[in-house]
């Protein structure tokens, strides 16, 4: 089975600073990897995927993403982070759970705290 | 873009009762729905992938009889968690997948469910 890993439960980062979220997978074939963020009793907001292509992948809010196949790793990076950025934040991977069905896998979650 | 909706977003209600929560996909139509559990400070686990007019597909460990799943229509499914007790209070997301595209899935905003 596909996994992901994010090794820092939270990440303290003073505003205007660059900001870094870790994420490392583990998967049998290509990997289709997702970076989400949760803000406090919401649901999950899609942030970037990365399919295929690029290894600098852009997506919302100023988020970006560099997947690295030698490191296996899939970490969300933005340039400078805002207060409005503090929120939960989960990698995922897409996992063939057989029969042609696909779902996502969770890593843990890191907490972002940006301080002003 | 693609908007999931659940209803309610937050329920209390007593041991021992049913309480039913609602997904749907308000502007795309999704063939796969999924059920997510989400304890505080945690990672969503998924409960069961549900398919549009078939039996839904139940994780290792999730009580099928418990939390009965229905997926009637391309824009609705259903969670019914019966005879609720204490530790069935949680934090529960619907997410659906697109039908014309297999890479994105949708979440919703959650429901909050305490029982007393």
């Amino acid at each position: 089975a596909q996994s992901v890993a994010q090794p820092e439960d939270q990440v303290n980062v003073a505003e205007g600073n660059p900001l870094t979220v870790k994420c490392t997978y583990s998967v049998s074939g290509n990997p289709y990897l997702f970076w989400y963020v949760q803000y406090p009793n919401r649901g999950l907001q899609f942030l970037l995927k990365y399919i295929t292509g690029d290894n600098l992948v852009k997506g919302s809010y100023g988020f970006e993403a560099e997947f690295n196949k030698s490191q296996t790793s899939f970490h969300l990076k933005k340039p400078s982070a805002l207060v409005s950025d503090s929120a939960l934040y989960f990698c995922a991977v897409r996992d063939y759970s057989g029969a042609g069905s696909y779902q996502l896998t969770f890593g843990k979650g890191t907490k972002l705290s940006v301080i002003p | 873009g693609a908007v999931v909706s659940q209803h309610p977003s937050w329920v209390i209600c007593k041991s021992g009762t049913s309480v039913k929560i609602e997904c749907r996909s308000l502007d795309f139509q999704a063939t796969t729905m999924f059920w997510y559990r989400q304890f505080p400070k945690q990672s969503l686990m998924l409960m069961a992938t549900s398919n549009e007019g078939s039996k839904a597909t139940y994780e290792q460990g999730v009580e099928k009889d418990k939390f009965l799943i229905n997926h009637a229509s391309l824009t609705l499914s259903t969670l019914t968690v019966t005879s609720a007790h204490p530790e069935d209070s949680s934090f529960y997301i619907c997410s659906a997948r697109d039908l014309v595209s297999s890479y994105e899935q949708y979440f919703g905003p959650g429901t909050r469910l305490t029982v007393t």
